[in-house]
């Protein structure tokens, strides 16, 4: 299992854009890059994922360099509903069998 | 569609006794995950289960812990003999036969506190 390491948390105010970035130095080359969110007492929910350059949705973008030891998750303009925990993973086509880590605990202040 | 329905979602236990915690998955899903979550910790993954089938239980502590995904029904993660160190919350996913994470879709999970 590719190891990740991303923040602890982060502090941000509405409206603002907020950046966390990911290592995973040993990525393999069938790994894809996946961030989640998860707010209080409820399950995880599948934000992005990616493999080079750049990912976007309606939801956030997904920035990865091309040695893809690094990630960064954009979220624009945040409020404050984006208060949660965001993880961090890395998975290979069908991984299932992964463990979430810490994650960063982002608090979106008024 | 209902999504991913978990029961209960609070559950307490003492010391010994058995817990159950159910899991039916999304309409169309056949696969089933388990993984676990301690206070301010990530998700770790325990077992994954097909229809009738233990695919992967890896990630399953080797005693007291079971689990079950039978042809008609939810599945089951059972926990015999409960510790305190069990209490935890328990999170299920369920996925169609494609492709697991990132598709699979999370419960609300089911908070264990053992007394």
């Amino acid at each position: 299992l590719a190891k990740t390491t991303q923040p602890i948390s982060m502090d941000s105010y509405e409206g603002q854009e907020v950046n966390i970035t990911c290592s995973h130095n040993n990525i393999a080359t069938n790994d894809y890059i996946t961030w989640y969110q998860q707010f209080p007492s409820q399950g995880p929910r599948f934000i992005i994922q990616g493999y080079k350059t750049k990912v976007t949705n309606e939801v956030a973008s997904l920035f990865i360099p091309a040695d893809r030891k690094s990630s960064t998750l954009s979220l624009p303009r945040v409020s404050l509903s984006d208060t949660a925990v965001y993880y961090c993973l890395i998975l290979a086509t069908g991984g299932f069998k992964t463990i979430f880590g810490a994650g960063t605990r982002l608090f979106v202040k008024a | 569609n209902a999504g991913v329905m978990q029961n209960p979602r609070h559950l307490v236990r003492r010391r010994g006794q058995e817990a159950r915690l159910r899991c039916s998955p999304m309409k169309g899903h056949s696969h089933v995950y388990w993984y676990r979550q301690l206070p301010e910790e990530g998700l770790k993954f325990m077992v994954y289960l097909q229809k009738e089938n233990i695919i992967d239980e890896s990630g399953m502590p080797k005693e007291r812990f079971s689990a079950e995904f039978p042809k008609e029904g939810p599945s089951i993660l059972r926990i015999q003999q409960v510790v305190r160190g069990d209490s935890a919350a328990y999170f299920c996913a369920s996925s169609p036969p494609k492709n697991p994470l990132p598709e699979a879709f999370f419960g609300q999970g089911t908070r264990l506190t053992v007394v």
